[in-house]
């Protein structure tokens, strides 16, 4: 599995666009990128993910470099319910969650 | 919808007791993991099954024990309880192959007096 790099926390105002930067430089070719986030002590839930192509859904894109070493994770329109931790998995199987961004959403 | 569960939710023993940490899924999902998360802090994997019959230990050493006779269940058992085991302890399921997404429990938050 692929160790990835993400920054300790980030700010983001409330319906403006937050940019998740995350570093995978060691993922394999055939490793996919994972987001997940963690509201308070919830269970962490899956948020999107992709292998090359940039990914969209209904809660977030997720742009991949071409040379696939990092991503970032946009949520468009952040709300208040968007404040969490963001964990970004690189590979499968045996995953480590490592310690995540922490997204506080200003008013 | 994910569809998995943990009871008990909340659990509050006194040192000693064994217990036992429910978890099932409902996806009939092969794999299965189990977690260890202390307040504010990162998740630990403990135990993950690729299997009916298969257990292995994660990355956290973990005195907890686990099994795995049916695919849709997966308790995580201590033998003997300590205060060093309050924690929160998630489990999570995927499906396999190119389909890694893990789908989280609720949680159980153990307090051991």
């Amino acid at each position: 599995d692929a160790k990835t790099t993400q920054p300790t926390s980030m700010d983001c105002a409330e319906g403006r666009a937050a940019n998740l930067p995350c570093n995978h430089s060691t993922i394999s070719g055939n490793e996919y990128v994972y987001w997940y986030r963690q509201i308070h002590s919830q269970g962490p839930q899956y948020i999107i993910h992709g292998l090359k192509n940039n990914e969209t859904n209904e809660m977030a894109s997720l742009i991949i470099t071409e040379d696939r070493k990092s991503s970032t994770l946009i949520l468009p329109h952040a709300t208040l319910r968007d404040t969490a931790v963001y964990y970004c998995i690189g590979g499968y199987q045996k995953v480590t969650f490592g310690t995540g961004t922490k997204l506080q959403v200003i008013p | 919808e994910a569809d998995i569960y943990q009871t008990p939710r909340y659990l509050v023993i006194g040192t000693g007791k064994k217990i036992t940490l429910e978890c099932s899924q409902t996806m009939g999902h092969d794999k299965m993991y189990w977690y260890q998360q202390d307040p504010g802090m990162e998740l630990h994997l403990i135990h993950y099954s690729y299997g009916v019959n298969s257990t292995e230990k994660g990355d956290l050493s973990s005195e907890s024990t686990v099994s795995r006779i049916r695919t849709e269940h997966f308790p995580l058992t201590l033998e003997s309880a300590r205060p060093s085991h309050t924690s929160q302890y998630l489990c999570a399921s995927s499906g396999g192959g190119s389909q890694e997404t893990q789908y989280f429990g609720p949680g159980t938050r153990l307090l051991v007096l």
